[in-house]
């Protein structure tokens, strides 16, 4: 299975908002409600904050939201803070418990 | 409280084997699957396999397939990720993490770093 597809960097100011696009294929976003969103920061394992595409976990700012259309998943962080500034990754499942992660994105809060 | 805890960073030769742990506390770890992924330095995170330790069912990524051993001991509550020959190329950080089974890895280990150099 091929990575999903991530834009390398994205970037905003602190107060704006910013969108993250994961493009995969019919065979894993596409097929099942399963993507997936880390959070990492340097030197640190990452951490989930969105999964079930949508769903955010006990202790996650409601300024992290997640969505799906067809083959491309999208992360957007409302209201940017500077300790957002962090490498992000999608999942998807990709049937027989296995995933497949996206390249990764650099998001910089300016 | 959930934890996952790896075993410490490892400097090792090619060719020479190498088997790294990830130990679960403070859930049933017999009731989920745990997965490995890589991160080479610099680079994105890469799925590599999982097992569900009450039966030891594994699955690989076809990427790693053949290059690595997925293996648990659920008496002691511990997976492991295992290689027979290294190579300068499997130099990165491994980590595991726990999979409910819902796409999700919810918990992380904090990674262990193998360094391998002539």
């Amino acid at each position: 299975q091929s990575a999903l597809t991530q834009p390398p960097s994205a970037s905003g100011s602190p107060g704006q908002s910013v969108t993250i696009s994961c493009t995969g294929t019919s065979s894993d976003v596409g097929s099942y409600n399963y993507v997936s969103w880390y959070q990492q920061h340097p030197g640190k394992a990452p951490k989930v904050v969105i999964y079930e595409v949508s769903k955010r976990p006990s202790g996650v700012p409601e300024r992290f939201s997640g969505s799906k259309s067809g083959n491309t998943a999208s992360l957007t962080v409302s209201g940017l803070q500077a300790e957002d500034e962090a490498d992000y990754y999608c999942s998807s499942y990709a049937g027989n418990n296995n995933l497949v992660f996206g390249g990764g994105t650099k998001l910089t809060v300016l | 409280e959930v934890q996952l805890v790896q075993s410490g960073a490892e400097v090792k030769k090619p060719g020479e084997s190498l088997k790294i742990s990830c130990k679960g506390s403070g859930y049933r770890f017999t009731s989920y699957w745990i997965g490995w992924v890589r991160q080479m330095p610099g680079k994105g995170l890469e799925w590599m396999g999982i097992i569900y330790p009450s039966d030891s069912d594994t699955r690989y990524s076809p990427s790693f397939q053949g290059q690595v051993t997925i293996s648990a001991d659920k008496s002691i509550s511990t997976a492991y990720l295992q290689w027979s020959s290294l190579k300068a190329s499997d130099t990165a950080m491994y980590y595991c993490a726990r999979f409910p089974g819902n796409g999700r890895l919810d918990y992380w280990g904090q990674g262990t770093l193998v360094t391998v150099s002539s």
